[in-house]
């Protein structure tokens, strides 16, 4: 059991380039969301999806696009790569513990630094 | 003003020592709280959830005072191990029902010394 898994580790782009950031999770999760942590921010929502061939935007979404066309999987894709989404991008998927009680569980994270 | 609010620290506390953090949150919606543990160039890692009555797992004691909007992580007998960033997390339902708002703090960082 893997867990939530990320590939790549770090990535450096070029202003304008696009690249996707792959990940999966093998615990059977519906909900899987993207984050980006930032200095003296906290982590942010990107997009979010509560299920296969469902996905929706959070709190930061500009310059992102999602699909999730499997359970496992859910890429986040940079459409044209700017300084601003210089960060490091957390996956996570959830489950539900009851009593209103979620675990999250993240991936290893992305560094992604552009120039 | 930020959704949810930690003194970044760090604080620096001796092996042994009791430490306290406190979060503060601003959105009245917020209906559930956890703390996550975050290590150095790591992924967060739930460490509890908090419960209205306070909760307590081994070292660690989460309390919530909803009437103040702040909750609060107590760590006993620090270990050099527990040194780490925590980061306290509010989950509250949006109005249009079925997305939940999850908002981070920024982390209150821990340094426990030998």
């Amino acid at each position: 059991n893997a867990g939530v898994t990320q590939t790549p580790k770090f990535q450096v782009l070029k202003t304008g380039q696009s690249m996707t950031l792959q990940c999966a999770q093998d615990m059977n999760h519906e909900y899987m969301s993207w984050y980006r942590q930032d200095p003296g921010m906290g982590l942010r929502l990107i997009h979010y999806s509560v299920g296969a061939g469902i996905t929706d935007q959070g709190e930061v979404p500009n310059g992102y696009n999602v699909s999730r066309s499997t359970t496992e999987d859910f890429p986040l894709r940079l459409l044209s790569a700017a300084p601003s989404q210089t960060s490091v991008y957390f996956c996570a998927s959830r489950t539900y513990l009851g009593a209103g009680s979620y675990e999250q569980y993240f991936g290893p994270g992305t560094r992604l630094t552009v120039t | 003003r930020k959704e949810v609010e930690q003194d970044p620290g760090p604080f620096n506390v001796p092996e042994g020592a009791t430490v306290a953090f406190n979060c503060t949150y601003s959105n009245s919606a917020s209906q559930s709280f956890f703390w996550y543990r975050q290590d150095c160039r790591k992924e967060p890692k739930l460490l509890m959830s908090v419960y209205s009555s306070g909760n307590e797992d081994g070292r660690f004691t989460a309390q919530l005072n909803r009437a103040s909007q702040y909750i609060s992580l107590l760590i006993r007998d620090s270990k050099l191990s527990d040194s780490a960033t925590y980061l306290c997390v509010a989950r509250a339902r949006q109005h249009s029902g079925g997305y939940q708002k999850v908002t981070f703090g920024t982390g209150t960082k821990l340094q426990v010394i030998p």
